[in-house]
């Protein structure tokens, strides 16, 4: 059972926008910024967007987070096949003093 | 560019011992936030350890008391001393550098079994 909570799987036909939510608590994603990741398929997870919506070099700018009090979401826009991952979404909590991430998200492009 | 290179993952049986070490170019071990991270096969994502600059240290419950986070910074490598392994602590383990995880290793799979 993971601290942040992501549902399992997500889909979308290419050109689509999808989002990828992710609840927490205060003492994580409330207190704190968070950052995604994708994991292509066979492949070591990357950071995707991290804090105040920024993107690592190399990054699409058809991917974008965002938070709202104790949860957040990851918005892919102009969905294509090389989408097909699975995202997790990760935060520092203070109660536990560590990092938290999410079950993580299998997207299909259908 | 940032490399981040895993080694010393392996069969071990239960109650073993296991070193992993993470070498780093382009990217200063001592200077950053470095993680420990494992994925047990078909599963999520789970943050193990946690050093930076300082010397600070921190660790998910499962593993405190049992693994040691360390850098040494003559080799700017990161390391991982797990002991009293368990078939629960079965799976690849992941260096991951920066404030954000923003750069990550390989993996080096381990697995505990008899």
């Amino acid at each position: 059972q993971s601290v942040l909570t992501q549902p399992p799987s997500a889909s979308g036909t290419p050109g689509q926008r999808v989002t990828i939510s992710c609840s927490g608590s205060s003492s994580n994603i409330g207190s704190n910024t968070v950052n995604w990741y994708q994991q292509l398929p066979g492949t070591a997870p990357r950071l995707l967007v991290y804090p105040n919506n920024q993107r690592p070099s190399g990054i699409s700018d058809r991917f974008s987070g965002s938070k709202s009090g104790t949860s957040a979401s990851l918005a892919i826009s102009g969905l294509q096949s090389e989408d097909e991952a699975d995202y997790y979404c990760a935060a520092w909590d203070d109660s536990l003093n560590g990092w938290v991430f999410g079950g993580g998200t299998k997207l299909t492009v259908l | 560019e940032v490399q981040l290179v895993e080694s010393g993952g392996g069969l071990v049986q239960p109650g073993g011992s296991l070193r992993l070490s993470c070498a780093a170019s382009g990217f200063t071990v001592s200077r950053n936030y470095m993680s420990w991270i494992r994925q047990a096969p078909g599963k999520g994502l789970e943050w193990v350890a946690l050093t930076y600059s300082g010397g600070g240290t921190y660790y998910t419950d499962s593993v405190k008391g049992r693994f040691t986070i360390s850098t040494d910074n003559s080799k700017n490598t990161l390391s991982l001393r797990m002991n009293s392994l368990r078939p629960d602590d079965t799976a690849f383990y992941y260096c991951a550098g920066g404030s954000s995880h923003d750069y990550w290793g390989q993996g080096t799979l381990v697995t505990v079994s008899s």
